[in-house]
């Protein structure tokens, strides 16, 4: 069975740190990662997508790889700022299945 | 309104009443899926559904029952609340393509008392 584990839990930040979250998963075979972003009281909002045979994607200040073989996605977030305050979760796909999350982990970035 | 709507946004209702939530998508996406949310536990899957009227159950779907007879909707009923059901449940969808990701609604924050 899969499964989808995000450390920390919890982040606080100052304002312009460059950080990462991270995401394990135990089987490697999957279709793709999402990394989601929820701001709270609202729904999920989808950041990035990596394909399996893709090794990392780019969005503005954001930026995910995959390592498929280890079991591990990162999510880099460059120069961050108080709007960045979310929970973060990441998602694998194994494939004509649901989506498998992580709990998130939710990031304080202090001005 | 072209998305994902969930209503009612929040509701609040006593143990053992029948409580629907309603999930509408302008997509025409084939997959459909709720989730609830809870503190500790994270999104958990009650049920999904690839097209009109195929469902399939999720980690969780004990006391939830699910219909799709059109593509675009797809409600979830509870049965016979009871208060472990308290949670915030969201509706998503997607296509059927892999390589596409799920959108999801705002949410809907059920309390039973």
């Amino acid at each position: 069975k899969q499964e989808v584990t995000q450390i920390p839990a919890a982040l606080s930040v100052p304002e312009g740190e460059n950080l990462v979250l991270n995401c394990s998963f135990t089987d490697s075979a999957i279709y793709n990662l999402q990394w989601f972003r929820q701001d709270p009281g609202k729904g999920l909002t989808s950041l990035l997508l990596i394909q399996s045979s893709q090794r990392e994607q780019t969005s503005g200040r954001l930026n995910a790889s995959l390592d498929k073989s280890s079991g591990r996605s990162t999510l880099y977030i460059a120069a961050s700022q108080p709007g960045d305050s979310a929970t973060y979760l990441c998602a694998v796909s194994p494939g004509n299945t649901p989506l498998v999350f992580g709990k998130g982990t939710r990031l304080s970035v202090i001005a | 309104d072209a998305g994902i709507t969930q209503s009612p946004r929040y509701k609040i209702t006593e143990t053992g009443r029948q409580v629907t939530l309603m999930c509408h998508q302008t997509w025409s996406h084939s997959y459909m899926f709720w989730y609830r949310q809870d503190l500790g536990h994270g999104l958990r899957l009650i049920y999904y559904s690839a097209a009109a009227d195929i469902t399939d159950k999720g980690e969780v779907p004990d006391g939830y029952v699910v219909s799709r007879s059109k593509t675009e909707n797809f409600p979830l009923t509870l049965e016979s609340a009871t208060r472990s059901q308290t949670s915030v449940y969201f509706c998503a969808s997607r296509t059927i393509a892999e390589q596409e990701t799920q959108y999801f609604g705002p949410g809907t924050r059920l309390l039973v008392l």
